[in-house]
């Protein structure tokens, strides 16, 4: 069966760095595009990032261009996310999500870890 | 990417039909035939039931349904039952390869 599973969070000071991991088994990792999304505590869905199958192409929300980084290693099924300067604002559950389709990405998820949470506090 | 608008909150009786919309722009929902929803429950990962605006996902109920009229998408639910009670959240593309949330609307079942 599909799993996804996040490791990595912790408290942060503002201006830290921290990088998830999204480890994935029971499907064929590197046919599928993945995501991050994230949810700050009481709020809403927040769309971070995808990278492609294969880790050439990657796609970020204007929220966190140019601070986080999505990465994949195929041969160990598992995707990263490098976040850096992070700010207070930043504080919430961090999910991975398997894209849907195989191939292009199609930008919905069908499957998803359950969430690593990084709170970011001095 | 600025979030797409829904109400905060919707409710509805057992039985009854609701909808709950979701406004966007010509940039995101109005753009692009590739509007979904997702249910989430409580402490729960997301599911997702629309996809490309009235598609259901592999074993969705009927009772769950979408439409769009320009930069508006609506999910409506039917027949509504207790366990529908949940988070319910609009996605959309946007464009350049990056997509965006609404904000989330709360459903309770009176």
């Amino acid at each position: 069966q599909v799993q996804l599973e996040e490791s990595g969070g912790g408290v942060v000071q503002p201006g830290g760095s921290l990088r998830l991991s999204c480890a994935a088994s029971g499907f064929t990792f590197s046919s599928f595009g993945m995501h991050w999304v994230r949810q700050a505590p009481g709020k809403g869905l927040e769309w971070l990032a995808v990278i492609s199958s294969d880790g050439s192409n990657k796609f970020y929300a204007d929220s966190v261009k140019g601070r986080f980084t999505i990465s994949r290693d195929n041969s160990k099924n598992t995707m990263f996310l490098q976040m850096s300067t992070l700010k207070t604002d930043d504080t919430a559950v961090y999910y991975c999500a398997r894209d849907m389709a195989t191939g292009p990405i199609s930008g919905d998820f069908d499957f998803w870890g359950q969430g690593t949470l990084v709170p970011v506090s001095s | 990417q600025s979030a797409l608008t829904q109400p905060a909150s919707v409710s509805g009786s057992p039985g009854q039909s609701i909808s709950i919309s979701c406004t966007g722009t010509s940039s995101d929902v109005g753009g692009y035939y590739l509007v979904s929803w997702y249910q989430q429950h409580p402490g729960k990962a997301p599911k997702l039931l629309i996809h490309d605006v009235t598609k259901r996902s592999s074993g969705i109920s009927y009772r769950f349904s979408g439409s769009k009229s320009a930069n508006t998408a609506s999910l409506t639910i039917s027949g509504l039952q207790a366990e529908d009670e949940a988070d319910y959240y609009c996605y959309s593309y946007a464009g350049s390869n990056t997509w965006v949330f609404g904000g989330g609307t709360k459903l309770s079942v009176l």
